[in-house]
């Protein structure tokens, strides 16, 4: 079965830290990558996406992209505690037009 | 501003009833639009594909039956639980691709429904 994994979390850091989150898919034909940020009871936010491999900077946010070993991650830099939420990835896998999700990381920034 | 309009965004309802829920593309035509569900702590299973003009394509396990989807414009795509049950209490989120295309996509603000 097809999957995209990531760690539940929490994963707590203090304010101005950086937060790295991370996924791993199992299609290896997977073409678009995606980060959404869902606050509790609200819908998902498009944070970044990616396509190719390497990093992809927007602001605070960093998407990297290694597919040969199969994982896509994001970083935030100066965390704030207004980023505190739960981040979902996505991924498009092959053959498919549909988005499959993670379960997404729960991050937690401390003033 | 929103791309994506979705109403209502809290039903609580008694068993039995059918519940309806729009979706709205704001500020470009969809043809395709997508219904998820999400259980608490868990992520986005995808429902469904709406199609306008066409019938919905929906994900292995769920009941077309149940879930009734319409797409009768090119902006508008509709979600009618019927004969909602307690299980059914989810929050269920539209979306629609950037653009047209199919990625990425622009989520509604969801709708929480609870059924008693």
């Amino acid at each position: 079965q097809k999957e995209v994994e990531q760690n539940s979390g929490p994963l707590s850091v203090p304010e101005g830290a950086i937060a790295s989150l991370n996924c791993t898919y199992s299609d290896r034909g997977s073409q678009s990558f995606f980060w959404y940020r869902q606050y509790s009871g609200k819908s998902p936010e498009l944070i970044m996406f990616i396509y190719s491999n390497g990093d992809k900077e927007d602001g605070r946010f960093t998407a990297q992209l290694n597919k040969a070993s199969q994982y896509v991650s994001l970083l935030i830099r100066d965390s704030q505690p207004s980023d505190s939420a739960t981040y979902l990835c996505a991924v498009n896998l092959s053959g498919y037009s549909t988005l499959t999700f993670g379960k997404g990381t729960m991050l937690l920034v401390s003033p | 501003g929103a791309v994506v309009s979705q109403h209502p965004s809290w039903v609580i309802c008694k068993s039995g009833t059918s519940v309806k829920i729009e979706c709205r593309s704001l500020d470009f035509q969809a043809t395709t639009m997508f219904w998820y569900r999400q259980f608490p702590k868990q992520s986005l299973m995808l429902m469904a594909t709406s199609n306008e003009g066409s019938k919905a394509t929906y994900e292995q396990g769920v009941e077309k039956d149940k879930f009734l989807i319409n797409h009768a414009s090119l902006t508008l795509s509709t979600l009618t639980v019927t004969s909602a049950h307690p299980e059914d209490s989810s929050f269920y989120i539209c979306s629609v691709p950037q653009q047209g295309g199919l990625q990425p996509q622009h989520f509604g603000d969801g709708t929480r429904l609870s059924i008693l």
